[in-house]
């Protein structure tokens, strides 16, 4: 089982830049395609985007001007900034590892929530 | 984008029922479909991959069928736990997309 670990700031003021961590327990960061997702209190799941073992990233169009991901191996962790954020950021955010090309995300984190709110 | 809908949006089942989920994507995927599910408070939960393959440690009452465009999730006989929202999401290209959920509640 790994066990990944999202940190952040749990409340983020409307207009700022929000900066989320996802910790990866072991060497397997270069392993592995690392994703973000969002769920809305009530609401679905919704694809941020990933991050690629050489620094790589594929990002949703509709958040794409506003996410950056990147990835520190030596540090073992993966990070998701946003910018410009409003109150429709408010979240539960993910992070996840994608187990293989197209094999689907089979590990998540517990999730952090954001709430956006001055 | 590649659209992912499913049927139906919620259901009322009893333990020991039979339940089938749609899942439908709005162009072909062949079979990279994956399925989740998302008990409340709780992260979603790795189900099936391949669209049929299922994660080590699912119960076998889980099955997943399909190819293409069209696809399903079918729980045999609904256990206690099997209480959530389940996800489907395709993984054949980005932006990875999910449908909108199908939430199995107690009948």
């Amino acid at each position: 089982q790994v066990h990944l670990q999202e940190s952040g700031p749990g409340l983020v003021k409307p207009s700022e830049t929000l900066t989320l961590i996802c910790t990866v327990p072991d060497a397997s960061i270069e392993s592995f395609f690392w994703h973000w997702i969002r769920q809305p209190a009530g609401k679905g799941l919704e694809w941020i985007g990933r991050v690629y073992p050489r620094g790589s990233a594929n990002r949703n169009p509709s958040l794409k001007s506003r996410v950056t991901m990147s990835l520190d191996t030596s540090k073992s962790q993966f990070s998701l900034t946003l910018t410009s954020v409003t109150a429709a950021d408010t979240a539960m955010y993910y992070c996840a590892r994608e187990g293989g090309a197209g094999r689907g995300l089979d590990h998540w984190g517990q999730g952090t929530l954001v709430t956006v709110s001055s | 984008d590649i659209q992912m809908t499913q049927s139906p949006s919620s259901l009322s089942a009893s333990v020991g029922d039979r339940v089938t989920i749609t899942c439908r994507a709005s162009q072909n995927i062949t079979t990279y479909l994956i399925w989740y599910q998302q008990r409340p408070g709780k992260a979603p939960k790795f189900l099936i991959y391949g669209a049929s393959s299922l994660e080590s440690g699912v119960p076998s009452r889980f099955t997943g069928r399909g190819s293409g465009t069209d696809f399903t999730l079918t729980i045999s006989s609904l256990q206690p736990e099997d209480f959530a929202t389940y996800y489907c999401q395709q993984s054949y290209t980005t932006p990875r997309t999910f449908g909108q959920g199908t939430k199995v509640e107690i009948k």
